[in-house]
């Protein structure tokens, strides 16, 4: 089945900076890649996603990029802000019908 | 979150006894899911359905069952509940577009 990796599980930056978070998956079959953002107690919500038919995503502040043959799609946050602090799942599914794979998640601490 | 409601919020229980947490939507989705999340373990899934009647198992399975009577329906049961099932519970349903949307959680504690 598919393996979804995430990293880093912590990371830290000061407001303002920009925020990159990686996830690598197993299953070249896979094609739909979104990405939830959780904020604390509550559940995760969808923020971006992306399609294997396309390479990049931006929307706003937020980005995310797809390179299939390396297997890896990242989420990019630039200029970021106190809330942006939260823990971030990446996840990859083969689209229609078929369940998401979550990566470990990543807790993103924006220091003002 | 539009079209998906958990319930209890919050719940307490004794060891042993039996507890079910309910999961409705109003998106007429066929595919849901039950989540538990732990410090350290991120979303592990316990069980889904992909239809009225039509369940299957998750990687913790164990300790739960479920049912999906109705469509808007999914209802999680500890059979008898323990300690390590103490844990925030997430329900999720999926649309077309593929992706899921969660509901806020139950925050189970046994005790």
């Amino acid at each position: 089945g598919e393996n979804v990796e995430q990293h880093p599980s912590t990371l830290s930056v000061q407001e303002g900076d920009s925020a990159v978070i990686k996830c690598t998956y197993s299953d070249s079959a896979s094609n739909y890649f979104p990405w939830y953002k959780q904020e604390l107690g509550k559940g995760p919500q969808l923020i971006i996603d992306i399609r294997s038919n396309v390479g990049e995503k931006k929307d706003q502040r937020i980005a995310v990029t797809l390179n299939k043959t390396a297997k890896h799609f990242s989420l990019h946050i630039t200029e970021t802000q106190p809330e942006d602090s939260a823990v971030y799942f990446c996840a990859a599914s083969k689209g229609a019908g078929n369940m998401l794979t979550f990566g470990g998640g990543t807790r993103l601490m924006v220091k003002p | 979150d539009a079209g998906i409601t958990q319930s209890p919020r919050h719940k307490v229980t004794e060891t042993g006894t039996p507890v079910t947490l309910r999961c409705h939507q109003t998106e007429n989705h066929r595919y849901m899911y039950w989540y538990r999340q732990d410090p350290g373990h991120g979303l592990r899934l316990i069980h889904y359905s992909y239809g009225v009647k039509d369940t299957d198992k998750g990687e913790v399975s164990d300790g739960y069952s479920v049912s999906r009577s109705k469509t808007e329906d999914f209802l999680l049961t500890l059979e008898s509940a323990t300690s390590s099932q103490t844990s925030v519970y997430f329900c999720a349903i999926q649309g077309q577009n593929y992706g899921y949307t969660f509901g806020s959680g139950t925050r189970l504690t046994v005790v």
